[in-house]
């Protein structure tokens, strides 16, 4: 079974700061999903990849398939970003039988 | 609709009773899923269809969670003889499609069901 780990659990950051979060998986996947999700639960995805980078706005991801390991960042953060992020992996048999970590919270503070 | 709506938003029940939760997700996906997200836990996955199909059920914990969708829009989770375990938010989400860019998911905001 594949295990998904999130680091760090918290992150404080101040507003404009650079921030890496991080996601590491244990078992070959066919796309990785990173989430934003605000207090009172609504979950947003951010990017579904496969390979590569994507960038969106101020928030890019990567992944490097042969290490499994992929990380989301955020430029220029402001506290509106503040907010659990969660990556998932997921298989080709299955798309939606994803493997979720447990969440990174982000703190931006003004 | 826009997005992807779920109902109710919370449910409260006790032990014992029967409780069924609504997706409608959005026009013209055909791939919905379910997930479970227990207090500071990431979601875990209970069951997705494509169509009116359920092509993975293997998340569901036990014979006491069934959904169905019968018309391949609107599902119903139904959870039979609760148990305070069952007590978390229960998340719905809907793609276009079940691989590729067509599997980017969209999710509702959740029924909060807690059993007392």
């Amino acid at each position: 079974k594949n295990e998904v780990e999130q680091s760090p659990q918290n992150l404080t950051a101040q507003e404009g700061e650079f921030i890496t979060i991080n996601c590491s998986y244990s078992v070959g996947i066919s796309a990785l999903h990173w989430l934003q999700q605000h207090p009172g639960g609504g979950i947003v995805s951010l990017f579904m990849l496969s390979s590569g980078k994507k960038k969106h706005g101020r928030l890019i991801a990567t992944i490097n398939i042969q290490e499994k390991h992929s990380s989301l960042h955020i430029t220029a953060s402001h506290p509106r970003d503040s907010a659990v992020y969660i990556c998932a992996t997921g298989f080709g048999g299955s798309q939606g039988n994803l493997i979720f970590g447990k969440g990174t919270k982000l703190s931006v503070k003004p | 609709g826009a997005g992807v709506s779920q109902t109710p938003s919370n449910k409260v029940t006790e032990k014992g009773k029967y409780v069924e939760l609504r997706c409608d997700p959005i026009s013209g996906h055909t791939a919905l899923y379910w997930y479970r997200q227990s207090l500071g836990q990431g979601p875990e996955f209970l069951i997705y269809f494509q169509g009116t199909g359920a092509a993975d059920d293997s998340g569901l914990p036990n014979d006491r969670f069934f959904a169905v969708r019968p018309e391949g829009s609107v599902s119903t989770l139904k959870i039979q003889r609760t148990e305070r375990g069952d007590s978390a938010v229960y998340l719905c989400a809907s793609s276009l499609g079940a691989s590729g860019r067509r599997g980017e998911l969209f999710f509702g905001e959740g029924s909060r069901l807690t059993v007392l």
